[in-house]
């Protein structure tokens, strides 16, 4: 099955630096891979997707990278808040028509003002 | 347009004891999917279901684990016979018949004594 690994576990930064995380897949065909943000007592939000027929998709300072051959995407955030504080979650699944997702373990990611 | 709804957020069973969870998708999904998150760890599937059918149930135990979505009503994770290893965030999903992008609820915190 997908196994997907997810660096760094965590993540400190200070306002308004940019921050990177990075996952890799095992399952060359997976095809769609969203990021989800987690506030603590709260479930997981999607905040982007990207699918394997794009390289690349930004929303305002959130973009996303997908590299195929490699079997890597990346989480870029820029002029991080301290409101961006949370865990982030990456996942892959094959996108069968239904979305069985394979999560990686979680960045947790500190912005200090 | 409410979200996905979880009940309850918090449940405290003893070993032995029933834990029933239920989760109504949002209006216009029909898909609803269970994840588990046990600390510091990411999300693992669980089942899958559209109304009356179970799709995918790969990642739910055999033993003392099931799910059901009926025609009427929420769809219910039920774990017989709880044991420590059950304690967890149990978190429901839903999604459109043709989309995989997925919305969680805020989850139950499942604790068992």
């Amino acid at each position: 099955g997908e196994n997907v690994e997810q660096h760094p576990s965590t993540l400190s930064v200070q306002e308004g630096d940019s921050a990177v995380i990075k996952c890799t897949y095992s399952d060359s065909a997976s095809n769609y891979f969203p990021w989800y943000k987690q506030e603590l007592g709260k479930g997981p939000q999607l905040i982007i997707d990207i699918r394997s027929n794009v390289g690349e998709k930004k929303d305002q300072r959130i973009a996303v990278t997908l590299n195929k051959t490699a079997k890597h995407f990346s989480l870029h955030i820029t002029e991080t808040q301290p409101e961006d504080s949370a865990v982030y979650f990456c996942a892959a699944s094959i996108g069968s028509g239904y979305s069985t997702l394979t999560f990686g373990k979680g960045t947790m990611l500190l912005v200090s003002p | 347009n409410a979200g996905v709804m979880q009940n309850p957020r918090h449940l405290v069973r003893r070993r032995g004891q029933e834990a029933r969870l239920r989760c109504s998708p949002m209006k216009g999904h029909s898909h609803v999917y269970w994840y588990r998150q046990l600390p510091e760890e990411g999300l693992k599937f669980m089942v899958y279901l559209q109304k009356e059918n179970i799709i995918d149930e790969s990642g739910m135990p055999k033993e003392r684990f099931s799910a059901e979505f009926p025609k009427e009503g929420p769809s219910i994770l039920r774990i017989q016979q709880v044991v420590r290893g059950d304690s967890a965030a149990y978190f429901c999903a839903s999604s459109t018949r043709t989309d995989e992008k997925l919305f969680f609820g805020s989850g139950t915190q499942l604790s068992v004594l």
